[in-house]
């Protein structure tokens, strides 16, 4: 497809278990970003790539969070010993560089519940 | 600290009328002010952006208006339709030095279009 993909879309977990969430951003677009939006909120931000690196992962809660994105361009987020607050819908949204709007491109998100 | 504001969490108004939403940031850094527009279960699309250095960009039914002095922007949609009903987010973003944008979210004003 031509927009970002997100999978899965749902997620349901244990608490303490570990989860993978996967963004495959639009083709050609060199940054990446990782959001987290829990009810009632706004977008949150965890971490951005520009190419293959993490440009700014200041955003991530705490250590049990990492995201890669080894090749460029699909990126996964992973969080280890998942807790119940980690319940939210996480988006990943891409750019490409030097658009004149600044505009992202959001993914549907992938909603995790931890139980 | 929340840089972006938005304080009203819903607004509703009659079809054919004018939906104004507001927005406001603490950052004057900020290059690119952009509104999202957010249906349930699906990833933000984009609505409409403006530089930090104009004062109005207009695009169909919907214009933003920037107040820098203020930190102030709005959106405007005339007429509302009931398609606009939503949940919408005001964002700015900030040039960084590793070449990329890093954006900033407000936490949404659900607007519902009455027929």
């Amino acid at each position: 497809g031509a927009g970002v993909s997100q999978t899965p879309s749902n997620k349901v977990t244990e608490k303490g278990k570990y989860v993978e969430l996967r963004c495959d951003p639009i083709s050609g677009h060199t940054a990446l970003y990782w959001y987290r939006q829990s009810l009632g909120q706004g977008p949150e931000f965890l971490i951005y790539f520009q190419g293959t690196g993490a440009a700014d992962d200041s955003g991530l809660p705490n250590d049990r969070f990492f995201a890669v994105r080894p090749e460029g361009s699909v990126s996964t987020l992973k969080i280890q010993r998942t807790e119940r607050g980690d319940s939210a819908v996480y988006l990943c949204a891409s750019s490409p560089y030097g658009l004149d709007t600044g505009e992202l491109f959001f993914g549907e998100g992938s909603r995790l519940t931890v139980l | 600290d929340q840089q972006v504001k938005q304080n009203s969490p819903s607004l509703s108004v009659q079809e054919g009328r004018i939906s104004i939403l507001n927005c406001d940031y603490t950052n004057s850094m900020f290059d690119y002010f952009l509104w999202y527009k957010k249906y349930p279960a699906e990833g933000p699309t984009f609505l409409i952006s403006i530089s930090s250095i104009k004062d109005k960009n207009e695009d169909g039914r919907f214009t933003v208006f920037l107040n820098k002095s203020a930190k102030h922007l709005s959106l405007h949609i005339v007429p509302s339709q009931p398609g606009d009903s939503a949940v919408y987010f005001c964002a700015a973003s900030a040039w960084v030095a590793s070449g990329t944008y890093k954006y900033i979210f407000g936490t949404g004003t659900r607007l519902k279009v009455l027929a």
